[in-house]
């Protein structure tokens, strides 16, 4: 079992789209972290949110408590965006974070 | 703002050969963790130091060893490679354990074991 899904797995986009990344959870959480991981392997956190909705130039990221799901998007979608994006909560029982398998994104010219 | 650093990038050993990846951080977090990434498994956490002077087992602690050198360093030990441990690493830190802060990772450490 995963604690952290997320769908999905792989995204292709035309630059200008907008994209909706979508990340479920089964545990009670702290906080949840979208994470980016760029082509060469190093990871960026992007947001951290335990609530409501959180805005970073062209990316959102939103959370719904109750339905323990939290979507990340982005919209004027670029090619630099072209990255692995990963999901992460923070459990609520411990010191513990679950992580997605990521979403690997390509936006095409 | 140098963040979380990771030491080497890139390693190839021999199966039983024994390394230590260094990771330091300069933000005056309190809690310090290393991960494993492993295509299709996503991230894992190996072990983790929620304060100065603890350490604790993650979801696969076995095969390493930690080190919580100061409130800066903690270094994951391999003291018998194996194939199985080919992966890539990641140190993180985080300013305290248990409380929504943000997690700050390093570059990550490509690591081979033939």
């Amino acid at each position: 079992k995963n604690e952290v899904e997320q769908s999905p797995q792989n995204l292709t986009a035309q630059e200008g789209e907008f994209i909706t990344i979508n990340c479920s959870y089964s545990v009670g959480i702290s906080a949840l972290h979208w994470l980016q991981q760029h082509p060469g392997g190093g990871i960026v956190s992007l947001f951290m949110l335990s609530s409501g909705k959180k805005k970073h130039g062209r990316l959102i990221a939103t959370i719904n408590i109750q339905e323990k799901h939290s979507s990340l998007h982005i919209t004027a979608s670029h090619p630099r965006d072209s990255a692995v994006y990963i999901c992460a909560v923070r459990s609520n029982t411990g010191n513990q974070f679950y992580f997605g398998t990521g979403t690997s994104l390509t936006v095409i010219p | 703002n140098a963040g979380v650093t990771q030491t080497p990038k890139f390693q190839v050993l021999k199966t039983g050969q024994s390394m230590t990846l260094q990771c330091a951080q300069d933000m005056n977090h309190n809690s310090m963790y290393w991960y494993r990434q492993d295509p299709g498994m996503g991230l894992r956490l190996i072990y983790y130091s929620a304060s100065e002077g603890t350490t604790d087992k993650g979801e696969v602690p076995n095969g390493y060893n930690v080190s919580r050198l100061n409130k800066r360093e903690f270094s994951l030990r391999l003291e018998s490679a194996a194939p199985s441990q080919t992966s890539v690493y990641f140190c993180a830190s985080s300013a305290q354990a248990g409380i929504s802060t943000e997690a700050f990772f390093g570059q990550g450490t490509r690591l081979t074991v033939v």
